[in-house]
């Protein structure tokens, strides 16, 4: 069974600093990747999804990520922060399109919170 | 842009009632799961549905749950006999099944607090 281990519950930070949010999953024949964002008091936010092709998936508000298959990792990376990234980031993972179509459950990580500080 | 829509947003009950969250996927997603997440954990897989029937479940997804997709456009979760352990956030959400991957769009969440 799929697993995602985020190795920082918390990540503290300043404005404009980069920071990297690391994920690693278990590892499996063919993965799809994903990072969610939960701002407070609201749902879950696709921040950007690697399923195939390049390794450098860009996604929304300036956050990238690089898929690395040989460390089994998926680590979110954005150059430079704002206040309004302070969120909790998810890591998730499901199967690829060998196991059933693709349409498997999301397996999610524990979550960073990551605190953007002026 | 299309929403997955959940009511309600909040609901407070007293331990052994019945408690159904409610969802309204995206029109012509044809996927839909229900996640819970209690308070400061992991966002955790409960359900998933297609073709009006369970798909897949997870070990939580125990005989106090029920899921029902009852007039085609609703896709609801019933908690027989509510715990104190399932006070949580719980998610809903839905894919169209034409992506290729499962990119769930995800609903606000219905806060659930049993006393």
């Amino acid at each position: 069974a799929q697993s995602v281990t985020q190795l920082d519950s918390q990540v503290p930070v300043f404005e404009e600093a980069p920071v990297e949010l690391r994920c690693n999953y278990s590892s499996s024949v063919s993965v799809y990747l994903f990072w969610y964002v939960q701002y407070p008091n609201q749902g879950l936010q696709l921040l950007l999804k690697y399923l195939s092709g390049s390794t450098l998936v860009k996604g929304i508000n300036g956050f990238e990520a690089e898929f690395n298959k040989s460390q089994t990792s998926f680590h979110l990376r954005k150059p430079s922060v704002h206040i309004s990234d302070t969120a909790e980031y998810f890591c998730a993972v499901s199967d690829g399109p060998e196991f059933s179509g693709g349409y498997n459950k999301l397996i999610f990580g524990a979550g960073t919170r990551l605190a953007v500080h002026p | 842009e299309p929403e997955v829509t959940q009511t309600p947003s909040h609901q407070v009950t007293q331990m052994g009632q019945e408690v159904i969250l409610r969802c309204v996927p995206i029109s012509n997603h044809l996927y839909f799961y229900w996640y819970r997440q209690i308070l400061g954990q992991k966002v955790e897989f409960l359900v998933s549905f297609y073709n009006n029937e369970i798909s897949e479940k997870s070990e939580i997804f125990d005989d106090q749950f029920s899921v029902e997709r009852p007039d085609g456009s609703n896709f609801t979760l019933k908690i027989r006999s509510t715990k104190l352990e399932d006070s949580a956030m719980y998610f809903c959400a839905s894919t169209d099944g034409n992506s290729g991957a499962n990119v769930l769009t995800f609903g606000a969440g219905s806060r659930l607090t049993v006393l």
